[in-house]
């Protein structure tokens, strides 16, 4: 079956550092890939997403990268900020390449300091 | 336009009693999703609904796990009886079509002592 797997967190860094979560997946046929964000006491959002090889989703400062060849999905952003802090997730959606059911990682927290 | 919205926020109960948990999902929206969301197991889907009907129920964990859509706007997760091992928050969504994102409700945070 499909899974994601995250890098651990928590993650800590400080205001403007460069950050990297890793996601890799394991999926038959060509699955759509997204990353979520939850902020804390609240629901997940769309961050951004990739439909199929190389290319390349980005919103708010933060990009990701469809790499079939590595199975690989990274959220990375070149300066973080306080407001960024919140718990990050993976995520691909089923064989048929349909949005309509995800397979989510265990989620990355993120936490940013002043 | 309004989200999709769950209610109640916060319910705590005691082992054995019945939990209903609400959903009103953004209209327009064909598919509703439940998820279940605990530390050690981190986001699963229950089960999704696609014009009410329930297309995929193969993540509800056992028979005391029920849920409906009666209509368009509204769809229920009921627990019945409830354990302690159901606390955990669960999260509604929904999506137009195959190719829109899913949008996600805050959530029921549910405790059963």
């Amino acid at each position: 079956g499909n899974s994601v797997t995250q890098m651990e967190g928590p993650v800590t860094l400080s205001e403007e550092a460069f950050l990297t979560i890793n996601c890799t997946y394991t999926a038959t046929g060509y699955p759509s890939l997204f990353w979520y964000v939850q902020y804390p006491g609240e629901g997940l959002q769309l961050l951004l997403k990739a439909t199929k090889a190389d290319d390349k989703g980005s919103n708010k400062g933060f990009e990701a990268t469809y790499r079939k060849e590595t199975t690989s999905f990274h959220l990375e952003k070149g300066s973080v900020q306080v407001s960024d802090s919140a718990v990050y997730f993976c995520a691909l959606s089923d064989i048929g390449g349909s949005n309509y059911k995800l397979t989510f990682g265990k989620g990355t927290l993120l936490t940013v300091n002043p | 336009d309004a989200g999709v919205i769950q209610s109640p926020r916060h319910e705590v109960t005691e082992m054995g009693q019945e939990v209903t948990l609400r959903c009103k999902p953004i209209s327009g929206h064909d598919y509703l999703f439940w998820y279940r969301q605990t530390m050690m197991r981190g986001l699963e889907l229950l089960i999704y609904f696609n014009n009410n009907v329930p297309i995929d129920d193969s993540g509800m964990p056992e028979d005391r796990f029920s849920a409906k859509m009666p209509n368009a706007s509204f769809s229920t997760l009921k627990i019945q009886p409830s354990e302690p091992r159901d606390s955990a928050v669960y999260f509604c969504a929904s999506t137009r079509s195959s190719n829109q994102p899913q949008h996600f409700g805050d959530g029921t945070r549910l405790s059963i002592l």
